[in-house]
Parts: structure tokens; C-alpha cells; sequence
């Protein structure tokens, strides 16, 4: 089945320590998106890729980097930068061109111990 | 930044009566996206609707688009109990390609 894959599903960061989220798509879609989730705050976007080796920031990019070396993989840093990181992170993809619709992950909700 | 907004931020229906959600947004935008997130799911896709269109259907949901009044509103027919979940409206500019996302509305439909 074609879809996106987000690992691991939970995930402890101590503090001061980095940590990296996973997310795969088989869905040959040009471009990926992370987004934080918090209670009562809806999707934010931290980062999102057009094209292989090419990225933008989003709205919280602080604290949180991304690479995209192939076109399926997009995975997400959370550094010791990010000093609220307990959240949760949703991946997303879309064909490129207008009136895509974006394919969600099932997320992976990081939490500090 | 949040581009849309959903009002009511909470909703809960009896099964078999209709369910309406409305969003406002602030900028210009291609189209307008609706989506639905199970508890600790990822977000569904249910409906778009471009920046041309003002009414489209599929199935039970029924969407509007007023681009002056910069709003929308998704309307659930005949609510089941497994339409309970969060539904976000999101707005795609033409520019970047970015997709926004408001706060959501939680609906709860009751047995």
C-alpha cells in the first residue's frame, strides 16, 4: 500500500540530547512537510521540501532541522535547542502543482523524561 | 502564524442530526482544504475546494466557499457516531505551495 510511514511512534528525548523522527512516503510525491502539534493549537509548520535537497523553514523552524537527500525520506532533528519539544509531529506529502491535497503520517508524539 | 480559524472550537450532536463547521481565513488563497484527525491519528483528507468554486459535495459532506467574506463551512449530513474526531479547514497559497492550518473544530456525535 502506498502511504507514508513515521517511526517510532513514541519517542523520549532526555535533556540536552537530539533527537531524530523518521518519515518515509512511497507515494513518489515531490514534496514533505513536518508539522508540531499541541493541544488546542491546531498544525504548525516547521520545515517543508519541494524537491530533493532543497528545503524551506516554516513558522516554528527554531530549535528543529531537516534534510532531504532522497525524494522519499524527510527525517526531522529535534535539537537541545528546542526547549518545549514535548509534542506532537505530524509528516505530511503532496504531489507538487496546485489543488494537491497533502497524505498525513500517523505521527510520533516525543516526550521529555 | 494560524491562517484559519474554526468556530466552534467544540460541537457535540446527537446521531442523525447535521453537523456545521465554519472557518475564516486573512489572505488570498488557491484552495481551501478540509481535513479530519482521529484521536492520535494523522490528518485525513475529506475535501478541496478551489479558489473558483463555491459549493462542492462528496458523499455526506458538503462544502461552501465564500472568497469575499473570506470563509467556508463544512456541513456533516446525517452524523454517525464514527464522525466523532477534529476537523481542520487549511488554505494553500499560490506562491510557496504552504499549506496552513487552523486550530480545528471537535466534534462529538452522540449514540
Amino acid at each position: 500500500d502506498g502511504g507514508i510511514t513515521q517511526s517510532p511512534k513514541y519517542l523520549f528525548r532526555k535533556e540536552g540530547q537530539n533527537v531524530t523522527l523518521s518519515c518515509e512516503q512511497n507515494l513518489n510525491h515531490d514534496a514533505m512537510y513536518w508539522y508540531r502539534q499541541d493541544p488546542g493549537q491546531g498544525l504548525r509548520l516547521i520545515y517543508y521540501s519541494q524537491i530533493v535537497n532543497d528545503f524551506q523553514k516554516g513558522d516554528i523552524a527554531e530549535g528543529y532541522s531537516v534534510s532531504r537527500e532522497k525524494k522519499e525520506s524527510f527525517p526531522l532533528t529535534v535539537t537541545s535547542a528546542q526547549k518545549n519539544p514535548t509534542a506532537f509531529y505530524l509528516c505530511a506529502s503532496r504531489q507538487t502543482g496546485n489543488n494537491q491535497p497533502q497524505h498525513f503520517g500517523d505521527g510520533t508524539r516525543l516526550s521529555i523524561l | 502564524s494560524q491562517q484559519g480559524e474554526e468556530d466552534p472550537q467544540a460541537l457535540s450532536i446527537q446521531e442523525g442530526e447535521n453537523a456545521t463547521m465554519n472557518c475564516s481565513y486573512k489572505t488570498s488563497i488557491n484552495n481551501l482544504q478540509w481535513y479530519r484527525q482521529n484521536s492520535g491519528r494523522g490528518l485525513v483528507h475529506l475535501i478541496l475546494i478551489r479558489s473558483n468554486e463555491r459549493e462542492k459535495h462528496s458523499g455526506r459532506l458538503r462544502v461552501t466557499l465564500d472568497t469575499s467574506k473570506k470563509s467556508s463551512s463544512l456541513l456533516i449530513t446525517a452524523s454517525r457516531a464514527a464522525d466523532t474526531a477534529s476537523y481542520f479547514c487549511a488554505t494553500a497559497d499560490g506562491g510557496y505551495q504552504k499549506v496552513t492550518f487552523g486550530i480545528g473544530t471537535k466534534l462529538q456525535v452522540i449514540p
